[in-house]
């Protein structure tokens, strides 16, 4: 079956813009979190989505977004962007939930805001 | 919050050294997963661990859940080059998995 797919790979933006990223998650799977990974912070939580809704939510300013279709796909947004947004944006999907079974990962979004 | 430590952060074993990774959970787990995410890649899965003392093995690596279920350790024998990456723990905490910052392998040939 189909991994996790996240869109785009690779995006340059500049400070102050706003941006979409996309989470496809495996068929059947109706949990997606959304993480940031940072080399000196290691994976940090942003939220996680369950049938279209906000189950959890981590320490991020409301700059950060998100929200989940009803064929499971996700988005975040990150809106006036900052140089420490710079980072790996990872979303892993899950068939009941995170921590129950097994998150399967995307190749992440490499973010650079200059 | 619920907090998930490991250790160490950081090693570099000889090609053929063993390596052992550790994590700490500040609170009771229902079970501890790890994960390994080679350079340049993402995470993935490598076990889960439900039961209190259960000790999982994979080729050279061998997972430990302590008795208490707050504590996990991933040991590998004879490191490989293959072996390099970040190995993460990671534990349930509400509607989300909570992670250890990760320990950094790095194997000489």
């Amino acid at each position: 079956k189909a991994g996790v797919t996240q869109t785009p790979r690779y995006l340059i933006k500049t400070r102050g813009q706003q941006v979409t990223l996309s989470c496809s998650p495996i068929s059947g799977h109706r949990s997606v979190s959304w993480y940031q990974q940072t080399p000196g912070q290691g994976l940090q939580f942003l939220f996680e989505y369950f049938s279209e809704t906000q189950r959890n939510k981590g320490n991020f300013p409301g700059r950060f977004s998100g929200r989940q279709f009803s064929n499971s796909r996700s988005e975040m947004n990150v809106s006036t962007l900052e140089l420490g947004d710079s980072a790996l944006y990872l979303c892993a999907s899950s068939l009941g939930g995170p921590g129950g079974t097994e998150a399967f990962f995307g190749q992440g979004t490499r973010l650079t805001v200059v | 919050g619920q907090q998930v430590m490991q250790i160490p952060q950081y090693q570099h074993v000889q090609e053929g050294e063993d390596f052992t990774t550790y994590c700490n959970s500040s609170t009771t787990l229902s079970n501890i997963q790890w994960y390994k995410q080679r350079p340049g890649g993402h995470p993935v899965f490598l076990i889960q661990l439900v039961k209190s003392g259960e000790v999982k093995k994979q080729k050279r690596l061998t997972f430990q859940f302590g008795e208490a279920k707050k504590n996990s350790s991933l040991h590998i024998t004879a490191t490989q080059t293959t072996d390099v990456g970040t190995y993460f723990c990671a534990g349930p905490g509400g509607n989300k998995l909570v992670f250890g910052a990760g320990t950094i392998l790095r194997v000489k040939s």
